[in-house]
């Protein structure tokens, strides 16, 4: 079974732009979540789709969004880039629905650079 | 506030040597208890899942224990390996919302 998969691995933006970064989660998964890592700061919870629905929302300013698609891939869409949005962009897939067993499988992650 | 805390933040041993890493939470309601490995610049991976009921598990050369009364756990890991060199993270599950709350990590460095 392929594991979660993200792109691009890597991205270079300037200030004031905006990127979308795609998760595809592992087959049979309908939960993906997002987060944002940097050193000092570790893992940071963006959000979280289920069955193409917002079911968790971390403590990130609007310009952060993200959607889920029918087929339970996701996408994360970063508006005017700021430089703090330095960050290494990770996504996990888990099945979602039965919590204690819910085990979160990340994808490799995508290194995002605001210059 | 459902926190997660890790010590120590970064730590060295010689390979061969045994070494265990600390999580205290405050997270409530909890749900389980997870640890990650994760190696600079990848996505992290599991390690163990412990249930409120589970108080100790094993994945190869890495043990880890959960006392639910104290809200602590611990990562042993035994005869460190070069491989072993990298970051631990442990997550709490807060039971009914879905989320994870995350430490920050411990950073172990094995040295030959």
């Amino acid at each position: 079974k392929a594991g979660v998969t993200q792109t691009p691995r890597y991205l270079i933006k300037t200030r004031g732009q905006q990127v979308t970064l795609s998760c595809s989660p592992i087959s049979g998964h309908r939960s993906v979540s997002w987060y944002q890592q940097t050193p000092g700061q570790g893992l940071q919870f963006l959000f979280e789709y289920f069955s193409e629905t917002q079911r968790n929302k971390g403590n990130f300013p609007g310009r952060f969004s993200g959607r889920q698609f029918s087929n339970s891939r996701s996408e994360m869409n970063v508006s005017t880039l700021e430089l703090g949005d330095s960050a290494l962009y990770l996504c996990a897939s888990s099945t979602g629905t039965s919590e204690r067993i819910n085990e979160q499988f990340f994808g490799p992650g995508t290194r995002l650079t605001v210059l | 506030k459902n926190q997660v805390e890790q010590s120590p933040q970064s730590l060295i041993i010689l390979e061969g040597k045994n070494c265990t890493l600390q999580c205290n939470y405050t997270v409530s309601p909890f749900s389980n208890l997870r640890w990650y490995k994760q190696d600079t610049g990848r996505g992290p991976v599991s390690l163990t899942i412990m249930t409120f009921s589970e108080n100790t598990k094993s994945n190869g050369r890495y043990t880890a224990t959960l006392d639910a009364d104290t809200k602590q756990s611990s990562l042993h890991i035994t005869a460190s390996q070069l491989s072993d060199s990298a970051s631990y993270i442990c997550v709490v599950s807060n039971a009914g919302t879905y989320k994870y709350i995350f430490g920050t990590g411990t950073r172990l460095k094995v040295l030959a």
